[in-house]
């Protein structure tokens, strides 16, 4: 499985844009590029997906590198709401399998 | 639109003795997971059913872990015996069909404790 390294911790200031990195040097042609978040005390969500083309949605945008070799999550303005634990997933789909490794952890300074 | 529920929300109990969790899926969904958290870890699948057949049980210790999902609704996860290392978070997620277009919706998790 193609494999994804991000930092373990970062911190933003509230309602400044944060910029989640994730590299995926493995990545192969085919692997989507998933990314959910993990509250405290709760279990993961969904925040935003994408292959090649940068994605938006209510939540995130998602900036993906020409080469796909890393991707960026963008969070437009922090809010305390958004401290959570953030990870980056590479999905095959020929091998419908979520693998999670440990995250980037966020905290958001009032 | 009510989400994954999952229950006891906690359990505590002692290495060798019994437990069950359960899962009641959002209401058709057909791909059920189970998931398993060790603190500080990302979480690690340990089975996944389609309706109510095994789609991947590769990760699940199965001389002492077992899932059911019968009528390809709610789904039960069973370890027997336990052991301290058990300790952690057991997720339930479904999505509505296998695939990449299809997100994963999670519950709350179980947290065990094993003493």
């Amino acid at each position: 499985d193609a494999k994804t390294t991000q930092p373990n911790s970062m911190e933003s200031n509230e309602e400044e844009p944060v910029h989640l990195p994730c590299n995926h040097s493995t990545i192969s042609g085919t692997d989507y590029i998933h990314w959910y978040r993990q509250l405290p005390s709760q279990g993961p969500e969904y925040v935003i997906h994408g292959l090649t083309s940068n994605v938006n949605n209510r939540m995130a945008s998602l900036a993906i590198a020409e080469d796909r070799k890393s991707s960026t999550l963008i969070l437009h303005r922090a809010t305390l709401r958004d401290a959570a634990v953030y990870y980056c997933i590479l999905r095959d789909p020929s091998y419908d399998k979520v693998i999670f490794g440990p995250g980037t952890s966020l905290s958001v300074i009032p | 639109e009510a989400g994954v529920a999952q229950s006891p929300r906690y359990k505590i109990i002692e290495k060798r003795q019994s437990v069950a969790f359960w899962c009641n899926p959002i209401s058709g969904h057909a791909t059920l997971y189970w998931y398993q958290q060790i603190l500080g870890q990302g979480p690690k699948l340990l089975i996944q059913f389609q309706n109510n057949g095994v789609v991947d049980d590769s990760q699940l210790p199965k001389d002492r872990f077992s899932a059911e999902r019968l009528k390809g609704v709610d789904s039960t996860l069973k370890i027997q015996p336990a052991k301290l290392e058990d300790s952690a978070v057991y997720l339930c997620a479904s999505s509505l069909e296998l695939g990449l277009d299809y997100e994963q919706y999670f519950g709350p998790g179980t947290r065990l404790t094993v003493t």
